[in-house]
């Protein structure tokens, strides 16, 4: 079956700790896509990338990093810097065609929780 | 001012009721308008998605955009127990495939 990969479903940092949120897509889609989702907030991006070895910032990309080798996937960074990471992470992926606007498909998230 | 305004809830409604969810915005040049629905701790998934004004309509679900009043609906016609869910409201301006997202609207049909 085709889909978005997100892991570990549950995730815990400690103080001062790096941590890497997994996101594999088997979709042959060309963009990725990391969301945050905060109780009671509509989903801010983090990072974006339309193709592989390059990636824009969203909204909110202080205090997180990201990598794009390879087309499936799509690795996010929350560094030490991001001095709030508990929050609910949400990978996305869809086609690109030159046109805007693309239908986005999700992995399942990651619940990230401080120590 | 957020640019798009959603009322979270919760919403809890009969089995079998109408329900209308909703969400208005303040950007003139958003054209795209999409309704997602997400379960408890699940990823979002695609319901509708709306090209400008009018009325879209697949099975018990109905989109309505009426861009004069800045304001979209979600209808679901013969409210399901498996409805409950947070429907979020997203859209977009040509040229910006940047998706702006309401905050979710929590949903409870009660059998």
């Amino acid at each position: 079956d085709g889909g978005i990969t997100q892991s570990p479903k549950y995730l815990f940092r400690k103080e001062g700790q790096n941590v890497t949120l997994s996101c594999e897509q088997n979709l042959n889609h060309d963009a990725m896509y990391w969301y945050r989702q905060d109780p009671g907030q509509g989903l801010r991006l983090i990072y974006y990338s339309q193709i592989v070895n390059d990636f824009q910032k969203g909204d909110i990309a202080e205090g997180y990093s990201v990598s794009r080798e390879k087309k499936e996937s799509f690795p996010l960074t929350v560094t030490s810097a991001q001095k709030n990471p508990t929050a609910f992470y949400l990978c996305a992926s869809s086609i690109v065609t030159g046109a805007t606007n693309e239908k986005l498909f999700f992995g399942s998230g990651t619940q990230l929780s401080v120590l | 001012q957020k640019e798009v305004e959603q009322d979270p809830g919760p919403l809890s409604v009969p089995e079998g009721a109408i329900v209308s969810l909703n969400c208005t915005y303040s950007n003139s040049a958003f054209q795209y308008f999409m309704w997602y629905r997400q379960y408890s701790r699940k990823g979002p998934e695609l319901l509708m998605y709306t090209y400008s004004s009018g009325n879209k309509e697949d099975g018990r679900f109905t989109a309505q955009v009426d861009k004069s009043s800045k304001y979209i609906s979600l209808f679901i016609r013969d409210s399901q127990p498996s409805d409950s869910a947070t429907y979020l409201c997203a859209m977009s301006d040509p040229g910006n495939y940047q998706l702006i997202w309401g905050a979710g609207t929590k949903l409870i049909i009660k059998p």
